[in-house]
């Protein structure tokens, strides 16, 4: 079946500093990939997504791209604000077919950004 | 749009006891599904439904019964509360053309005692 891994958490950074989190997934068939971010309280909000190969999907300095070869999907943004604090989940869709686009997430990663 | 909204926010129940949590979408999506949130583990897909009167299982079912009379709402219930089912919830929609993402409800905070 579909899996997403995720690097182990919590992460912490100062300001400013770079960010890495990283995603592999087992997938088959062609999946849709997915960066989703939880605030403090809140439901899930899709941060980018990618549908294929060698796609890069970005939003609000975050950046991530599919790579079929090395099946990863990692998140990254040059330079973090405390505001980035949040919970982070990898997730990939199946490509349709009769399952409609089931979301697997990974576990999750909390970030914390200190000033 | 609303989008997609979810009722309660927080309950508590006791072991045994039953409860229905609601979930509604305004975006006319044939799509939805439940998953649960606990530490650790991500979300896990609960159950799920590609329209009115269709619904399926999905990892986690157990403990769990849902229904689509209509497409915009799709109502959890829980017959048989127990402690393993403390956890938070969330409902989502999605569109079956075009977009794939989906979009999460605010979530259920439940607490079995």
């Amino acid at each position: 079946g579909n899996s997403v891994t995720q690097m182990e958490g919590p992460v912490t950074l100062s300001e400013e500093a770079f960010l890495t989190i990283n995603c592999t997934y087992t997938a088959t068939g062609y999946p849709s990939l997915f960066w989703y971010v939880q605030y403090p309280g809140e439901g899930l909000q899709l941060l980018l997504k990618a549908t294929k190969a060698d796609d890069k999907g970005s939003n609000k300095g975050f950046e991530a791209t599919y790579r079929k070869e090395t099946t990863s999907f990692h998140l990254e943004k040059g330079s973090v604000q405390v505001s980035d604090s949040a919970v982070y989940f990898c997730a990939l869709s199946d490509a349709g077919g009769t399952s409609y686009g089931k979301l697997t997430f990974g576990q999750g990663t909390i970030l914390t950004v200190h000033p | 749009n609303a989008g997609v909204t979810q009722t309660p926010k927080f309950q508590v129940l006791k072991t045994g006891q039953s409860m229905t949590l609601q979930c509604a979408q305004d975006m006319n999506h044939e799509y939805m599904s439940w998953y649960r949130q606990d530490p650790g583990m991500g979300l896990r897909l609960i159950h799920y439904s590609v329209g009115a009167g269709i619904t399926d299982q999905g990892e986690v079912p157990n403990g769990y019964n849902v229904s689509r009379s209509t497409t915009e709402d799709f109502p959890l219930r829980l017959l048989s509360a127990a402690p393993s089912q403390t956890s938070v919830y969330f409902c989502a929609s999605r569109g079956t053309s075009g977009r794939v993402e989906q979009f999460f409800g605010p979530g259920t905070r439940l607490t079995v005692l």
